[in-house]
This record gives structure tokens, sequence and C-alpha cells, in this order.
């Protein structure tokens, strides 16, 4: 089973800052990894897969980059409604898929 | 518009059983794996199930195995969970999503999700 680790738990930053959250595996993904962002009694929403393309419809201000083991979501510029938990999740070996523990993003 | 609702959450007593339903709309459901994931109150994420598209390969995570079946029924666009032996740790939201990727290799994401059915286990 894969284990993911995501860091920091909580990141504090102002609007307009740029946001760096970090998501690593116990092993080698290759590119299968996915980001997520729940908001407050919602769903999550699919951001970006296969490490670094973005979903339909998400801001060009999500970036995401790594691969192995190592990877990386950045917000360029936040904006108020990017204030969210954000998870990082493997698809590379399964079952069983795993997530990480969440990065709650505060001002 | 795409869209994934699901049901049947409740209060149930500690060692009772529930089934959850998924309803899909405004995409071809025969064509699509599909999982629950779970969410604890406070808590993250967690992957609990998923199905073929045919209902012929079913995987489940250990800490439900023997006690979740996952099932499906193309006809109805529909999912299911049937939740048994239920213990405190199950109370969680229960979200149904569909899978999405690659269909030769089994690397898939879940990109569409349901907004959740809140199941509690309570004596």
């Amino acid at each position: 089973e894969i284990a993911m680790t995501q860091s920091p738990a909580t990141l504090s930053v102002s609007p307009g800052e740029r946001a760096t959250l970090s998501c690593r595996a116990s092993q080698s993904l290759n590119s299968h990894l996915a980001w997520y962002q729940q908001k407050p009694g919602q769903p999550p929403r699919l951001l970006i897969y296969g490490a670094s393309t973005r979903a339909s419809g998400v801001p060009d201000r999500f970036s995401g980059s790594g691969s192995g083991t190592d990877f990386t979501l950045t917000i360029s510029s936040l904006q108020s409604e990017d204030f969210a938990v954000y998870y990082c999740q493997q698809y590379d070996i399964w079952p069983p898929y795993s997530f990480g523990q969440g990065t709650k993003l505060e001002i | 518009e795409v869209q994934l609702v699901e049901s049947g959450g409740n209060v149930v007593r500690p060692g009772g059983s529930l089934r959850l339903s998924c309803a899909a709309s405004g995409f071809t459901f025969s064509d699509y794996w599909m999982s629950w994931v779970r969410q604890a109150p406070g808590k993250g994420l967690e992957w609990v199930a998923n199905i073929q598209q045919d209902g012929s390969e079913k995987y489940y995570v250990d800490s439900v195995k023997g006690r979740f079946t996952i099932s499906r029924d193309n006809a109805k666009k529909s999912v299911y969970l049937e939740i048994n032996s239920l213990t405190d740790d199950d109370t969680a939201v229960y979200y149904c999503a569909r899978n999405y990727g690659d269909n030769v290799y089994y690397y898939y994401y879940m990109d569409v999700w349901g907004k959740g059915t809140t199941v509690t286990v309570s004596s």
C-alpha cells in the first residue's frame, strides 16, 4: 500500500500571495497523482490529474508539478475562493487508492 | 449535466446495516468504473470500494472487506454500497465518484463526485 504524506498540515497565506503545497509518496507513482480541493460542506473537486494537467474549468493560477515520489501544487495568486483543504491522491498502484491527509489553506 | 446523487444514509445502531445508492445522469454510466469514498467527521478522504463497468471486478479497502458490498445496475444507472456490521468507525459522509482515465492500464482518478450521504452509527 502506498502512503501519501502532505505538508504542511496548515498553510497560512494572504490573498494575492503564492501558495506551495507538497505531497510525497512512499514509492514512485510515475505521474499518476491527482489533486482535489474541498470546501466546507462540499464534495471534493478535481483540480489536477497526471500530476500536472488541469481539469476542465480549473483556473490557470493552479498548477501541478513533480514526478516519482515528490509532487507540488502551486496556486500563483490566491483568491478568496481558494481557501480550502487540498488533498493529493495516488492512482498508480491500487487497490487501495490512497489520499494524503490534506493541507488546509487558511488566511 | 453530469451528476451523481447519493441517498440512503441514516442513523443506525452498531451492528446494523444500510444500503446506499448513487444515481448517475448526464453520461454513459456503463462506460465507467465507479467508486465509493468516505470521510469521517473532521477527517480526510478514504477510498472504500470500486466496481468495473460490467460489475465483474470489485475491490475494497481492507477495513471493509467482508462487511461492505459494492454493486451496480447499468439499466438503472446506479451504483450501490451495502454496508453491514456497522461500527462507530463507519460514521462518515459517503461519496460516490466516477473513475476516469486509462482503460488499458487502469489508471483512474475521480473526476465527478456526488454531494454525499451521511451515515451515523450511534446507539
